[in-house]
């Protein structure tokens, strides 16, 4: 049982580069969300999804875009990348309410770094 | 707006000592609130969480209090040991509308020997 896997670990963009983020999964978790943490900073969540085919804005989704055409997969899109999005991401996946508690799990992060 | 706010930055402890983590919240609408435990260079992890009707709950070692009054919670760990060094995350959840899981800024805890 692998969890929430993301790739890559680790990333360098130029400025105005494009990237896709791959946030996958094998829990079979409905939820699935998308955070960025800058450094000494708590997480700010940029999009989620509540199931296949749907996707909502969080605090922070200018300049990023999801999608989620399956239960598994939630990647996170970057279109013209800017040095303010050099982070830490995580994805991470949780049960419906009702249905195995509040634990969202997460994924070990994927550094990004636009020079 | 919703934020959830830590007092303290960074906590240094003995080990053996117990450790108190404090938390204040804004949005009492909330329905859970949760801890998360993050070490270097990884993800965070799920510690406990306190549904919003209830104002103590144990667990192993943990003990996470809420006062809603206040709009405080905190996370009290008995007997701190080297591996509990970490930044930890205090979150809340809410089930209707959004959805969302928000974190707060966090606090690094360090155990002296």
């Amino acid at each position: 049982n692998a969890g929430v896997t993301q790739t890559p670990k680790f990333r360098i963009l130029k400025i105005g580069q494009s990237m896709t983020l791959q946030c996958t999964q094998d829990m079979n978790h409905n939820y699935m969300y998308w955070y960025r943490q800058d450094p000494g900073m708590g997480l700010k969540l940029i999009y989620y999804s509540v199931g296949a085919g749907i996707t909502d804005k969080g605090e922070v989704p200018n300049g990023y875009n999801v999608s989620r055409s399956t239960t598994e997969d939630f990647p996170l899109r970057l279109e013209l990348a800017a040095p303010s999005q050099t982070s830490v991401y995580f994805c991470a996946s949780s049960y419906p309410p009702g249905q195995g508690g509040t634990e969202a799990f997460f994924g070990q992060g994927t550094r990004l770094t636009v020079v | 707006g919703e934020s959830v706010g830590l007092h303290l930055p960074t906590l240094s402890v003995q080990e053996g000592d117990n450790s108190i983590i404090n938390c204040a919240y804004s949005n009492s609408a909330s329905d859970y609130f949760i801890w998360y435990k993050q070490e270097s260079g990884k993800g965070p992890q799920f510690i406990i969480d306190i549904r919003s009707n209830m104002d103590k709950r144990q667990g192993q070692r943990v003990t996470v209090l809420l006062n809603k009054t206040v709009k405080h919670l905190s996370l009290q760990i008995a007997a701190t040991q080297p591996g509990d060094s970490a930044v930890y995350f205090c979150a809340e959840k809410y089930y209707g509308g959004a959805q969302k899981l928000v974190f707060g800024q966090g606090t690094r805890l360090t155990i002296n020997p």
